[in-house]
């Protein structure tokens, strides 16, 4: 158990619905990061955020958005949801996140099923 | 841009056989390298890793060695065991890109008893 909870663990929705993924970080863990694992892609990085602030974009869709609260958990929000946004998200946080070799620690994951 | 490639896959193997998966990178510049394992409904774990040319990283058994002549970072075991059936991925970090972590494809390895 990294300490990372993501929910939910399972989601399934049709075409053009919006999704909300939820991530806890780690305790004492300021940065957020969010992946998406799909077939085709592979692993590709989202978005970090730092301490609530954004810190680095990756190939994130416009149609998706991030966000951290003051607590230190992430939303990631998915909207007018297409076929191929099916893929598994993982969320991972690290302590700091601009320090060269910061282990990221990464969440279960969670399975977005777009029908 | 930066780019991880892995050998491809998937890898059998029996149990106790040697290990290798293949790891090369392509950036400008000396990144960090890292190995992670995901198992089987699992999230991913860090295996190892390299901060610096000639690091080698070693956990569980296995080893990999920053080679920055040949900008590979091979993953070796020398004994496997059916526990080890997982996909491994390649990464690398550079600190200017604050956390991004670029992944490889993955290798998928089966080891049978």
């Amino acid at each position: 158990d990294s300490g990372v909870t993501q929910t939910p663990k399972h989601l399934i929705t049709a075409t053009g619905q919006r999704v909300t993924l939820r991530c806890s970080p780690r305790s004492g863990d300021l940065s957020v990061y969010w992946y998406q694992q799909s077939l085709d892609q592979g692993l590709q990085f989202l978005i970090q955020y730092y301490n609530g602030e954004e810190r680095a974009k990756g190939n994130i869709l416009e149609r998706f958005s991030a966000q951290q609260f003051p607590d230190l958990h992430s939303e990631l929000n998915l909207s007018s949801l297409e076929l191929g946004d099916s893929a598994l998200y993982f969320c991972a946080s690290s302590v700091k996140g601009a320090v060269f070799a910061d282990t990221q620690y990464f969440g279960p994951g969670t399975r977005l099923t777009v029908l | 841009g930066d780019s991880v490639t892995q050998m491809e896959g998937p890898v059998t193997l029996s149990e106790e056989a040697f290990l290798t998966i293949n790891c090369t990178y392509t950036a400008t510049g000396y990144p960090s390298l890292f190995w992670y394992v995901q198992y089987p409904g699992e999230g991913l774990q860090l295996l190892l890793k390299a901060t610096k040319a000639d690091d080698k990283g070693s956990n569980k058994g296995f080893e990999a060695t920053y080679r920055k002549e040949t900008t590979s970072f091979h993953l070796e075991k020398g004994s496997v065991q059916v526990s080890d059936s997982a996909v491994y991925f390649c990464a690398l970090r550079f600190g200017t890109s604050y956390g991004k972590l670029t992944f490889g494809q993955g290798t998928i390895l089966t080891v049978h008893p």
